[in-house]
């Protein structure tokens, strides 16, 4: 069963504005990452957060958990036209042989 | 270059004809899995394997087979491919507690 779902299903917004996507879960996780796939490629690892932080930057990406709603978002800042892909969150309960994905928001960046 | 590599990338087949979808990493990871891809559905994990000859089920693996003989291989096996399995086919590979996954670039399979 899926572990993660992504909101919203898909964004568009104007380059320059700030993105944000949310991931819910069911189950406890161990980490949380959030990875990118353009069109019909592999995914590319973003970032990681494990279930002891509750914020974490990395360039233009930030990325909040709330293990008390089984939540986090990733936010983009200063979108670019580049930015335009899927974005999925991902979890583990520790065992990272299982990790378990959302369903993905697709964001589109209009120049 | 450090990658995942996959082959074929695209596939047509018919119902019942066996294939295989090769996937390789030059990375000495011992982890290996494979995800397919639905719309609508995210990534749904197929089957891992922890290391050679070691291979475990995920949450989809009816109709599929894995072997795990070299430690850079992780072949994914259809003995008697359906409609159904229409899929874009996603191999990834990670070392040992890692928990980063590095993934191929695809395998896109559509049956008859």
């Amino acid at each position: 069963s899926q572990q993660g779902e992504e909101d919203p299903q898909a964004l568009s917004i104007q380059e320059g504005e700030n993105a944000t996507m949310n991931c819910s879960y069911k189950t406890s996780i161990n980490n949380l990452q959030w990875y990118r796939q353009n069109s019909g490629r592999g995914l590319v690892h973003l970032i990681l957060i494990r279930s002891n932080e509750r914020e974490k930057h990395s360039g233009r990406l930030r990325v909040t958990l709330d293990t008390s709603k089984k939540s986090s978002s990733l936010l983009i800042t200063a979108s670019r036209a580049a930015d335009t892909a899927s974005y999925f969150c991902a979890t583990d309960d520790g065992g990272y042989q299982k990790v378990t994905f959302g369903t993905g928001t697709k964001l589109q960046v209009i120049p | 270059e450090a990658q995942v590599t996959q082959n074929p990338r695209y596939l047509i087949t018919v119902t019942g004809k066996k294939l295989t979808v090769t996937c390789s990493q030059n990375m000495n990871h011992e982890y290996m899995s494979w995800y397919r891809q639905d719309p609508g559905l995210g990534l749904r994990q197929i089957y891992y394997s922890m290391n050679v000859e070691v291979t475990d089920k995920g949450d989809v693996p009816e109709g599929y087979k894995v072997s795990r003989k070299e430690k850079r291989n992780f072949p994914l096996i259809l003995e008697s491919p359906s409609p159904n399995q229409t899929s874009l086919y996603f191999c990834a590979s990670t070392w040992t507690g890692g928990e980063t996954q590095y993934f191929g670039p695809g395998t896109r399979l559509l049956v008859l």
